[in-house]
């Protein structure tokens, strides 16, 4: 099956700061999503992006479909960014089937 | 906020004993999922369901069966729970054309 994987695992960050996480996948997908887990274990839906760029506020992601990853960016971070990012893609090829692929997350800590 | 409900939102049991895990949604969509978040793995797919009565497995399916007697409501069973599966298990559904997933608030699993 296709292989997800995020980096970096962890990451910390002072408030303001700006950050780049990323999702690598192993073959070609139709379909990407990015998540954010808040500390109270709540997922949260922050791009549906399978191509090109997207912007919500001081978030921003880009997939390059052709090379097999995606980017988060992150600007002035705050401490409300703090949680877990997950990137997910579809698990198979197969008409009809959408199930999701999640990558192990990056964890990001924003200290004030 | 996707309509999806989860009951229980903790639970605690002994082993060996069956327990059922309820995902409720109000908006009659066809594609539903239980996956498990374990430290170091992500969300892993358990079943899935396409429809009532349609269901199908997932990555991690040994020791779970679903039902889907009904659009709004999919099951997800413990037959007979063991401490492998103290989990926290997530609820989602496939919304829209892109199907993209939105996920319930989760359930709390501890098997003594």
């Amino acid at each position: 099956g296709i292989q997800v994987e995020q980096s970096p695992p962890d990451l910390i960050l002072q408030e303001g700061a700006n950050s780049t996480l990323r999702c690598n996948f192993s073959d070609s997908v139709n379909n990407l999503q990015w998540f954010h887990q808040n500390p109270w274990g709540q997922l949260i839906n922050l791009f549906y992006i399978p191509s090109g760029t997207k912007q919500n506020g001081r978030l921003s992601a880009t997939t390059v479909a052709t090379e097999r990853y995606s980017l988060l960016y992150i600007s002035s971070s705050q401490t409300t960014d703090s949680g877990v990012y997950f990137c997910a893609v579809p698990s198979s090829k197969r008409a009809g089937s959408y199930q999701l692929t999640f990558g192990k997350g990056t964890k990001l800590s924003v200290i004030p | 906020d996707a309509g999806i409900t989860q009951s229980p939102r903790h639970k605690v049991t002994e082993t060996g004993t069956p327990v059922t895990l309820r995902c409720h949604q109000t908006e009659n969509h066809r594609y539903m999922y239980w996956y498990r978040q374990d430290p170091g793995h992500g969300l892993r797919l358990i079943h899935y369901s396409y429809g009532v009565k349609d269901t199908d497995k997932g990555e991690v399916s040994d020791g779970y069966s679903v039902s889907r007697s009904k659009t709004e409501d999919f099951l997800l069973t413990l037959e007979s729970a063991t401490s492998s599966q103290t989990s926290v298990y997530f609820c989602a559904i496939s919304v829209g054309r892109n199907n993209e997933q939105f996920f319930g608030p989760g359930t709390r699993l501890t098997v003594l």
